[in-house]
C-alpha cells in the first residue's frame, strides 16, 4: 500500500519560516492536501491541490509538490500555528495520510 | 453555513458494534462524498472509507474491509458509519468529512469518541 512519510517534529522560532515535508513514491504525480490540527480539535484544510489555499487560510501558508516530495511552508510563523500537520493523497482508490508532523514554535 | 454534526460519545464492549451518524446541512448533500477518518489518542489520522450519497458508491480501506459499512439517508442529509466486532484498539475519535473530486476534506464533523472496554 502507498505510504506518505513526514518528519515527526519540526521546530521554528516565531517570525521564521517552517518547512514540513511529505515524501512518497512519485508523489508529484498526485494532488497533495495539507491539514492543521490543533490539540483537541478537528483537522482544518490549509492547502489543497498542492498549492491552493481555502478561503480564510492566511497567506503565510503555502505548498509545493514535485518529484517524490511535497512541502508545506509557513512563513512568518506565529505561536497560533503550533499544531500537528498532516499531508494526504489519493492512491489506487484510497485516501492516504502521512503520519503527521508536530510543529513547535519556540 | 456548512455543518457536519456527529452523534454523541459511545461506550461499547468488545465484540459489539457501533453506529455513528453525521448530519449535514448548508450544502447539497448528494454533491459531495462523505469520508470517515479515525484518530486514536496520541496517534495520527487513519482513513476508513468513503461514500458517494448520490450514486451510493462506497470504498473502504483494506484494513477495515468486512468490518465497516458506510451508508446514507438522503432524505435527512445524514451519513452513517457502522463498525462491527469492536476491539479495544478501535477506541478512538471518529470523524466524518466531506470532499468533492480532486480537492481535500474541506469540512469536518466535531468528532465522536468511541470507547471499547470490557
Amino acid at each position: 500500500s502507498y505510504e506518505l512519510t513526514q518528519p515527526p517534529s519540526v521546530s521554528v522560532s516565531p517570525g521564521q519560516t517552517a518547512t514540513i515535508t511529505c515524501s512518497g513514491d512519485k508523489l508529484g504525480d498526485k494532488y497533495v492536501h495539507w491539514y492543521q490540527q490543533q490539540s483537541g480539535q478537528s483537522p482544518v484544510l490549509v492547502i489543497y491541490q498542492d498549492t491552493e489555499r481555502p478561503s480564510g487560510i492566511p497567506e503565510r501558508f503555502s505548498g509545493s509538490n514535485s518529484g517524490n516530495t511535497a512541502t508545506l511552508t509557513v512563513s512568518g510563523t506565529q505561536a497560533v500555528d503550533e499544531a500537528d500537520y498532516y499531508c494526504q493523497a489519493w492512491d489506487s482508490g484510497s485516501w492516504v495520510f502521512g503520519g503527521g508532523t508536530k510543529l513547535t514554535v519556540l | 453555513q456548512v455543518m457536519l454534526v456527529q452523534s454523541g460519545a459511545e461506550v461499547k464492549k468488545p465484540g459489539a458494534s457501533v453506529k455513528v451518524s453525521c448530519k449535514t446541512s448548508g450544502y447539497a448533500f448528494t454533491s459531495y462524498d462523505i469520508n470517515w477518518v479515525r484518530q486514536a489518542t496520541g496517534r495520527g489520522l487513519e482513513w476508513m472509507g468513503w461514500m458517494n450519497p448520490n450514486m451510493e458508491n462506497t470504498g473502504y480501506a483494506q484494513k477495515f474491509q468486512g468490518r465497516v459499512s458506510i451508508t446514507a439517508d438522503t432524505s435527512i442529509n445524514t451519513a452513517y458509519m457502522e463498525l462491527t466486532s469492536l476491539r479495544s484498539d478501535d477506541t478512538a475519535v471518529y470523524y466524518c468529512a466531506r470532499v468533492i473530486a480532486g480537492t481535500g476534506f474541506d469540512f469536518w464533523g466535531q468528532g465522536t469518541v468511541v470507547t471499547v472496554s470490557s
